[in-house]
């Protein structure tokens, strides 16, 4: 496709269950992005890649967020044991060139955890 | 701790006129500052940038100014259009290209 891909778009999960977010970078895109956004706020940086390597996690809330990238191309952001607080859009974002400043964002996954 | 702000949630313009947002920054090793717009149940999509070692951006009916002294920006959009109605985000950019973004402007523009 020509834009980052995320699936699934909606996902609604129960408090403890483990979800596992999908995003498809556009091709070609060494770098990509997981960023959160809560409602009314900016989105929120969570983990970094460029290639397969996890080149910034510090991002990332707790040890229930885990992310891989294993052939440096399709990502999945896996959170265990999921809260209430986790819900949220999850925003995953690639670019090209990781000195341009500007990154292509998916449509986001939205978690609802009742 | 939030490095980058935007004081005003929400801010209203007649189309035709000019729509200001405004932005501020508290860490000064931020060397690319960008805007996104972002629709409803959309991805957030660039818009404009300027390095830090500008003090003006512009592309057709937009501009960012950059104060660094006041760590302020601001976009400039004129003439504004109702098509332009969305939230804007400010953006300032560290090592690797990990953005940190403000809380969000939602412009609204009347016709």
């Amino acid at each position: 496709g020509a834009g980052v891909s995320q699936t699934p778009s909606n996902k609604v999960t129960e408090k403890g269950k483990y979800v596992e977010l999908r995003c498809d970078p556009i091709s070609g895109h060494t770098a990509l992005y997981w960023y959160r956004q809560s409602l009314g706020q900016g989105p929120e940086f969570l983990i970094y890649f460029q290639g397969t390597g996890a080149a910034d996690d510090s991002g990332l809330p707790n040890d229930r967020f885990f992310a891989v990238r294993p052939e440096g191309s399709v990502s999945t952001l896996k959170i265990q044991r999921t809260e209430r607080g986790d819900s949220a859009v999850y925003l995953c974002a690639s670019s090209p060139d990781r000195n341009t400043g500007e990154l292509f964002f998916g449509e986001g996954s939205r978690l609802t955890v009742l | 701790d939030q490095q980058v702000k935007q004081n005003s949630p929400s801010l209203s313009v007649q189309e035709g006129r000019i729509s200001i947002l405004n932005c501020d920054y508290t860490n000064s090793m931020f060397d690319y500052f960008l805007w996104y717009k972002k629709y409803p149940a959309e991805g957030p999509t660039f818009l404009i940038s300027i390095s830090s070692i500008k003090d003006k951006n512009e592309d057709g009916r937009f501009t960012v100014f950059l104060n660094k002294s006041a760590k302020h920006l601001s976009l400039h959009i004129v003439p504004s259009q109702p098509g332009d109605s969305a939230v804007y985000f400010c953006a300032a950019r560290r090592a690797g290209n990990m953005l940190t973004f403000g809380g969000g402007t939602r412009l609204m523009v009347k016709p």
